[in-house]
């Protein structure tokens, strides 16, 4: 079955820092690759998807690249805000609209 | 402004009781979802529906009922076979043309007195 893996958290980081955010995952077929941010008591927002091999999503300084040979969809951001402080989850999706998601990864930016 | 509404934010159960969450969208889009989140856990689907008077379950649907009467509401039942439900729940919904991108409402906390 499919199953995604994120970076175990938290990551705390100083503000202007490089953030990056490890996944990997294990799919049957071309799935369509995703990052989600949750911030605190909210639902979640979609932040940047892949939807093929070598595509790169970016959204508010974030990006991503599926990487088919590896199996991954790093998240990076050049220079993080306090306002990037959430939760972030990377997810797979198929074409019949399941999704599978990683544990999430709690990230805190300090000023 | 189109979006995803669930009600009520935080809700309460007593032992023996049903409840039931609010999901409504005005997205048009065809297909609908339930996730429950568990804190420190990623989010792990209930049912879902892709048209109307449709649904599947998910992976933990014991416990719960759905009803997809109408396109733009798909309420979720907590009942009280669901022995742990206290929870963050996150209703969701995709257009038929691209169903694996899926926008989610803000959620409903479950908590049980």
């Amino acid at each position: 079955g499919n199953s995604v893996t994120q970076m175990e958290g938290p990551v705390t980081l100083s503000e202007e820092a490089f953030l990056t955010i490890n996944c990997t995952y294990t799919a049957t077929g071309y799935p369509s690759l995703f990052w989600y941010v949750q911030y605190p008591g909210e639902g979640l927002q979609l932040l940047l998807k892949a939807t093929k091999a070598d595509d790169k999503g970016s959204n508010k300084g974030f990006e991503a690249t599926y990487r088919k040979e590896t199996t991954s969809f790093h998240l990076e951001k050049g220079s993080v805000q306090v306002s990037d402080s959430a939760v972030y989850f990377c997810a797979l999706g198929t074409s019949y609209g399941k999704l599978t998601f990683g544990q999430g990864t709690i990230l805190t930016v300090h000023p | 402004d189109g979006g995803i509404t669930q009600s009520p934010k935080y809700l309460f159960r007593k032992e023996g009781q049903n409840v039931t969450l609010s999901c409504e969208q005005n997205l048009n889009h065809d297909a609908m979802y339930w996730y429950r989140q568990d804190p420190g856990q990623g989010l792990r689907l209930i049912y879902y529906s892709q048209i109307v008077n449709d649904f599947q379950k998910g992976d933990i649907a014991e416990g719960y009922s759905v009803s997809r009467e109408k396109k733009e509401s798909f309420p979720l039942t907590v009942t009280s076979a669901q022995k742990n439900p206290t929870a963050f729940y996150l209703c969701a919904s995709s257009d038929s043309g691209s169903k694996e991108t899926q926008y989610f409402g803000p959620g409903t906390r479950l908590l049980v007195l």
